[in-house]
């Protein structure tokens, strides 16, 4: 079953612990991003990945790293998680032609 | 700068018919996308629209102007099912790839 699977799917954590959310898809898509969702902003890209070893930031980096060593796996990194990184994320992937994203279940992340 | 604009609620009755607007204004246009997104879940892929006109798939359609920047989601016979929120995204070329662009999404309540 084509899938995009991230884990953990729910996680509290403190101020200053660095964590990584991790993501996995199984399409043999090159084009791999991960988003926050926040209650009246919307998705907003944090970083996105054309092919492995190559990444770039989307419009909300800060505070996140990612990498891209093998073509399915996008992990995202926190290396010193703040409150206000508290959010929903969702890690997508799609083959670039037809466009259509592929999302993960979502990683509810809180921050104390 | 880059910006898309929806409804942020709409009530509909079952049954009936209703149309989610979206207007966007993005530096460059690769394709427009909708996607369904039931509470704490991920978004799925509803449509796509890259070239001028409507798109029909069952009782979704979307419908596209790019010279006017704007496109609509329509849901015909409407089910309690489609309570959920509705996503506009705009996939716009940068930096030799591309990235997403999401509105806030449209909530949809479908009533009795």
């Amino acid at each position: 079953e084509a899938q995009v699977t991230q884990n953990p799917r729910y996680l509290i954590t403190v101020t200053g612990k660095k964590l990584t959310v991790t993501c996995s898809q199984n399409m043999n898509h090159e084009y791999m991003s991960w988003y926050r969702q926040d209650p009246g902003l919307g998705l907003r890209q944090i970083y996105y990945s054309m092919n492995v070893e190559v990444t770039d930031k989307g419009d909300v980096p800060e505070g996140y790293k990612v990498s891209r060593k093998e073509k399915r796996n996008f992990p995202l990194i926190l290396e010193s998680p703040s409150p206000n990184q508290t959010s929903l994320y969702f890690c997508a992937s799609t083959e670039g032609v037809s466009g259509e994203l592929f999302f993960g279940e979502g990683s509810r992340l809180t921050v104390l | 700068g880059q910006n898309i604009d929806q409804p942020t609620e709409m009530t509909a009755t079952e049954g009936a018919i209703v149309q989610i607007n979206c207007t966007y204004q993005t530096s460059g246009f690769n394709g427009l996308f909708w996607y369904q997104q039931h509470a704490g879940e991920a978004p799925t892929f509803l449509s796509y629209n890259v070239l001028d006109g409507l798109e029909e798939k069952g009782r979704f359609s979307s419908f596209l102007s790019r010279s006017k920047g704007y496109s609509y989601l329509l849901l015909k016979e409407l089910q309690m099912k489609d309570s959920a929120s509705y996503l506009c995204a705009v996939r716009a070329p940068t930096s030799g790839t591309y990235k997403y662009i999401f509105g806030t999404g449209t909530r949809l309540k479908v009533l009795a």
